[in-house]
């Protein structure tokens, strides 16, 4: 089954606005959090990561919010802008464990001006 | 621009056929991925190399798909015999360390099987 889940394929959001990406994961030894994004024809680049020691990481207008006990991550992107617009894949791993990062299926990030 | 060369970007393959793509790391990355993303845009991880030693890969890598890392030549992943259902983009990745380290991906080797 899929062990890191992105129940929303798709978000639209006004420019300026917030935009909240949302992950669910399934392994509660997962301890490694991270969120790459995608342009279309374009390979998958790493935005920001976050280790399980913290429930909070700040990185200009992005803000990753773990939740552990609720197996849950999310992004923040604040002030959207039309070029935040691409698919935006989160993803985990067990650092202690296997060395895979395990992705979701991405969400597809519209922002409209 | 991705410094993960992969090759070729595009192949098509009759059932039953060999695919092999390969993959050049970022100078450096000790470490090698493969995932693959279907059709559902699911990103299936195959496998992973440290060096020329694999770590880890799924089942039906380990029964259908040949993969190497060679010391001074590219890595390579080959479907054995290419099924309809392995028509995706295969995209291999590197990074500094086995976990918790940033990946780079390549652009990705998108196969047809007809």
């Amino acid at each position: 089954g899929q062990q890191v889940k992105q129940s929303s394929p798709s978000l639209t959001v006004q420019e300026g606005g917030i935009s909240i990406l949302n992950c669910d994961y399934e392994n509660d030894m997962f301890d490694y959090f991270a969120w790459y994004k995608k342009y279309p024809d374009n390979s998958p680049t790493l935005l920001i990561s976050v280790r399980s020691n913290v429930d909070k990481r700040e990185d200009g207008r992005l803000t990753v919010f773990l939740n552990k006990s609720g197996k849950h991550f999310s992004l923040h992107i604040t002030a959207s802008q039309p070029e935040d617009t691409a698919v935006y894949l989160c993803a985990a791993e067990n650092q202690g464990g296997s060395a895979k990062l395990i992705f979701g299926e991405g969400t597809k990030l519209t922002v409209s001006s | 621009n991705s410094k993960v060369i992969q090759t070729p970007r595009y192949l098509v393959k009759g059932q039953g056929q060999k695919a092999k793509m390969r993959c050049i790391p970022e100078k450096g990355h000790p470490v090698v991925f493969w995932y693959q993303q279907n059709k559902n845009n699911e990103f299936k991880f195959l496998i992973n190399f440290q060096n020329q030693e694999v770590l880890q890969q799924i089942d039906m890598t380990e029964k259908r798909f040949s993969a190497e890392c060679p010391s001074n030549s590219p890595c390579s992943l080959e479907i054995q015999s290419s099924e309809a259902g392995d028509s995706a983009l295969y995209l291999c990745a590197s990074s500094q360390g086995q976990t918790g380290n940033t990946l780079y991906f390549g652009e990705g080797s998108r196969l047809i099987v007809v």
